[in-house]
């Protein structure tokens, strides 16, 4: 299995620009995560999917942040407008019930001026 | 509400010796998980080992080890025989054991291991 896959690796954008990050999960596993990292906050989970469906949002810091998982294989988080606090490492993780660990992608490193 | 601490300052190692981080938690669910994740200089996540929060044995994976101290609230990882590729930052993490497997992250611990 390739393990998760996010794309892009880096991006970076102007402040009021829309910016989408792609996550495709480890085939089979029916959680998927959307994690953020940065210096000041550390690893921080904003959303969570389970088979497909958003069961725990209350991590989106704002309206401006949104996720969806239209089938089980892919997941995009997007931020319209995004703003320069939202520079920051984003992570993508999937995991299958009853399996406690889960797995990470390389992360999408997001800079915006 | 999950809390995981870890307080050390950056580490340096010899390469060969062992190295323990630490690693407090603060649950009131008796059911959880217990993780820990090396985050190289390339910046991927890699998990490495996981304790359960029932689990009457240690956990071990190769040369890293859990050293589990339920009534203590710790779970220290252990990394024998340190090696150049080892120089990370190491993550402890919980889970609640309700099925969903979303972890809480310590502040991580910096470890360099020279030559």
């Amino acid at each position: 299995d390739a393990g998760v896959i996010q794309s892009p690796r880096h991006e970076v954008t102007e402040m009021g620009q829309e910016v989408t990050l792609r996550c495709k999960p480890i085939s089979g596993h029916n959680s998927l995560f959307w994690y953020r990292q940065t210096m000041m906050r550390g690893l921080e989970l904003l959303i969570y999917f389970n088979n497909n469906v958003p069961i725990d949002d209350s991590g989106m810091p704002e309206d401006r942040f949104s996720a969806k998982m239209p089938n089980a294989s892919f997941s995009t988080l997007k931020i319209q407008p995004s703003e320069p606090r939202d520079s920051a490492v984003y992570f993508c993780a999937s995991s299958s019930n009853g399996v406690p660990e889960a797995f990470f992608g390389q992360g999408t490193r997001l800079t915006v001026v | 509400a999950q809390k995981i601490t870890q307080t050390q300052p950056g580490m340096f190692v010899q390469e060969k010796e062992a190295v323990t981080l630490d690693c407090t938690y603060d649950t009131s669910d008796p059911s959880y998980g217990l993780f820990w994740y090396k985050q190289p200089s390339s910046g991927e996540m890699i998990f490495l080992i996981y304790q359960g929060s029932y689990d009457q044995q240690n956990a071990t994976e190769g040369r890293y080890s859990l050293n589990f101290q339920k009534a203590r609230k710790s779970a220290n990882l252990v990394i024998s025989a340190s090696q150049l590729g080892d120089s990370a930052m190491y993550f402890c993490a919980m889970t609640q054991r309700d099925g969903n497997n979303r972890l809480a992250f310590g502040k991580g611990n910096q470890v360099v291991v020279i030559p």
